[in-house]
């Protein structure tokens, strides 16, 4: 199984909003709503913020959101602020019974 | 509360093989569906999925490292351990246990904190 497919890097100004694609293929994004949202701060464990596609865990704020198409996720930010700043992670549950995880997106405060 | 520990050596020597460690609390490995997850993120890089294994000792194992690792739980203990064969510098990471919650659910709600293992002679 292949990593799902982040963009490198997302950057925007405190305030705005951002938005993180996820692609991946039929057989795990796009087959299941098993989706799952990681953000990592440098140093520390992963941290779930979204699960099955769009659902947020107590305590997660409601500026995240995610949302998917086919065979791609995507997780938006709005109201960008400075503890956004992090990588971030999705992942999928696949139909070999196995997850995988995305290639990581480092959002950018300006 | 449910908290997650790893534990481990810091550095072993290639060909070796890596045992990791998962202390647990808060959960019980006998609940339906329940499942502790292994995953790794070697320096400046991404998650990596390795494993899991279920409340009934079912398995799985990410295809690409299958032949090198093995799960198994202590329930008793509350203890999960994966042992990772013939080490290689490029297996230098962190590594991450997690809590999987009960059926109908895909994703880790829990992480330990993560042990760093590094791989040289």
């Amino acid at each position: 199984q292949s990593a799902l497919t982040q963009p490198a890097s997302v950057s925007g100004s405190p305030g705005q909003s951002i938005t993180i694609s996820c692609t991946g293929t039929s057989s795990d994004v796009g087959g299941y709503n098993y989706v799952s949202w990681y953000q990592q701060h440098p140093g520390k464990a992963p941290k779930l913020m979204i699960y099955e596609v769009s659902n947020r865990p107590s305590g997660v704020s409601n500026r995240l959101s995610g949302s998917k198409s086919g065979n791609t996720a995507s997780l938006t930010i709005s109201g960008l602020q400075a503890e956004d700043e992090a990588d971030y992670y999705c992942s999928s549950y696949t139909s070999s019974t196995t997850y995988v995880f995305g290639t990581g997106t480092r959002v950018t405060v300006l | 509360q449910i908290t997650l520990k790893e534990s481990g050596p810091t550095l072993v020597k290639p060909t070796q093989t890596l045992t990791l460690t998962c202390n647990f609390s808060g959960f019980s490995l006998n609940t339906g569906g329940v499942a502790v997850g292994w995953i790794r993120q070697p320096p400046g890089k991404a998650l990596e999925w390795l494993a899991l294994i279920y409340w009934d000792a079912d398995k799985r194992y990410s295809p690409s490292l299958k032949s090198r690792l093995t799960i198994t739980k202590d329930t008793s203990k509350n203890q999960v351990v994966l042992t990772m064969t013939n080490m290689d510098p490029v297996d230098t990471a962190t590594y991450y246990c997690a809590h999987k919650a009960e059926s109908g659910y895909a994703y880790f709600d829990y992480w330990g904190q993560g042990t760093p293992v590094t791989v040289s002679s």
